[in-house]
């Protein structure tokens, strides 16, 4: 089993629409959770950093952890066409060492106007 | 907005060539970290470095591989004799401190021929 699982898409929403991103965990292990967005041939961006089981928001995205169903999310609100990229779910392991950031696969999302 | 800057975007190298990429990490970051990315694939832990030292690496990392830095601003990684399967984009990153959020510069694209 794959540490990070994380469903490639293709994901294609009209404007407006709600986006719903998961990946999904087998390492309990794994206690900062992180998503990323990344424009083709680009660095990943940071857009949203939990630590805890729970929701948090920043704007029209959301960040849900369940630590117990080893499962996080990231919503997007009214998505935007500047939306479109590629989401990069992450999580590292509890400190005591500089941390690894393990990744998966990356969610491929296209915002139709 | 403070950024980590990489150098360069872009080099094709011959097989067995030595490769030095470059980067800036954030100013008052003391954490630094190279990550690679295949095409079409997840991104990767290679190393990390604190009061410099390599404080974690991946089996990535093998001997073809070194880190420096070799002033106050400027973190390098060296590929001693590259290979096909070296050509990656190669994203450099920091952080402030141990327990803080990881921000990674645009990448360097590397082509082995």
């Amino acid at each position: 089993q794959k540490e990070v699982e994380q469903d490639p898409g293709p994901l294609s929403v009209p404007e407006g629409a709600i986006v719903s991103l998961n990946c999904t965990y087998s390492n309990s292990a794994f206690q900062y959770f992180m998503w990323y967005r990344q424009y083709s041939r680009k660095g990943p961006e940071l857009l949203m950093y939990t630590y805890s089981s729970g929701n948090k928001e920043d704007g029209r995205f959301t960040a849900q952890v369940d630590k117990s169903s080893k499962y996080i999310s990231l919503f997007i609100r009214d998505s935007q066409p500047s939306d479109s990229a590629t989401y990069l779910c992450a999580m590292s392991k509890s400190s005591g060492s500089a941390r690894q950031l393990t990744f998966g696969s990356g969610t491929q999302l296209t915002v139709l106007p | 907005e403070p950024e980590v800057t990489q150098t360069p975007s872009h080099q094709v190298t011959q097989m067995g060539q030595e490769v030095i990429l470059r980067c800036v990490p954030i100013s008052n970051h003391l954490y630094f970290y190279w990550y690679r990315q295949i095409l079409g694939q997840k991104v990767e832990f290679l190393v990390s470095f604190y009061n410099n030292e390599i404080s974690e690496k991946s089996e990535i990392f093998d001997d073809q591989f070194s880190v420096e830095r070799p002033d106050g601003s400027n973190f390098t990684l060296k590929i001693r004799s590259t290979k096909l399967e070296d050509s990656a984009m190669y994203f450099c990153a920091s952080s402030e401190t141990e327990g803080n959020t990881i921000y990674f510069g645009e990448g360097s694209w590397l082509t082995v021929v």
